[in-house]
């Protein structure tokens, strides 16, 4: 079944622990995204991927780092989370950066105290 | 950069009555608009989307039109069912495709029995 997977789908962690959200399409997407969804601000767009080790910022990059080290796999990692972070979280992907379809993961809703 | 606005936040109906919601972009150069659909506890599924060459587009009770000239563009759901209860996201991008989508907030619509 081609799925875009993220874990864990639920996190309450502390300030400042480091922690990793994973993601892994296996439909050989070439582009890759992570988003952050909050209430009355929609979706807005931390990291994109055009390709392996293509990596750039999207709008809200501030306190995340992101690595495309193989193609099926995106990594959201938090360094130094702080509450402000507290979010739900969405990993997509898409076949290419001009195609149109974006499939989106599960979502991780993760808690910062 | 490019600013989606998107109306209304909330929007309830009866059953069997239409739904239409409203979205407006800046960028005069966004090129492609999806919707995308989010049911409770998912990620975002695409629904229908539409590019600056066509004006009207329509999938069974689901259609999008677009007016280049306001930068307007809408969603319409007819004969809606309860299944349509669900978040909806409008976007825009000047990339023609998934790359540098900018969303609208959101519109929660709610199918009254």
């Amino acid at each position: 079944e081609a799925q875009v997977t993220q874990n864990p789908r639920y996190l309450i962690t502390v300030t400042g622990k480091k922690l990793t959200v994973t993601c892994s399409q296996n439909m050989n997407h070439e582009y890759m995204s992570w988003y952050r969804q909050d209430p009355g601000l929609g979706l807005r767009q931390i990291y994109y991927s055009m390709n392996v080790e293509v990596t750039d910022k999207g709008d809200v990059p501030e306190g995340y780092k992101v690595s495309r080290k193989e193609k099926r796999n995106f990594p959201l990692i938090l360094e130094s989370p702080s509450p402000n972070q507290t979010s739900l979280y969405f990993c997509a992907s898409s076949l290419s950066r001009q195609a149109g379809e974006l499939f989106f993961g599960e979502g991780s809703r993760l808690t910062v105290l | 950069g490019e600013n989606v606005e998107q109306h209304p936040s909330t929007l309830s109906v009866q059953e069997g009555d239409s739904a239409v919601i409203k979205c407006t972009y800046s960028d005069s150069a966004s090129n492609y608009f999806p919707w995308y659909k989010q049911e409770l506890g998912k990620g975002p599924q695409l629904i229908i989307d539409i590019r600056s060459n066509v004006g009207e587009k329509k999938d069974q009770r689901i259609a999008v039109t677009l007016n280049k000239t306001a930068k307007h563009f809408s969603l319409h759901i007819t004969e809606t069912q309860p299944e349509d209860s669900a978040v909806y996201f409008c976007a825009a991008s000047g990339g023609g495709g998934a790359d540098g989508l900018t969303f609208g907030k959101g519109t929660h619509l709610i199918i009254q029995p």
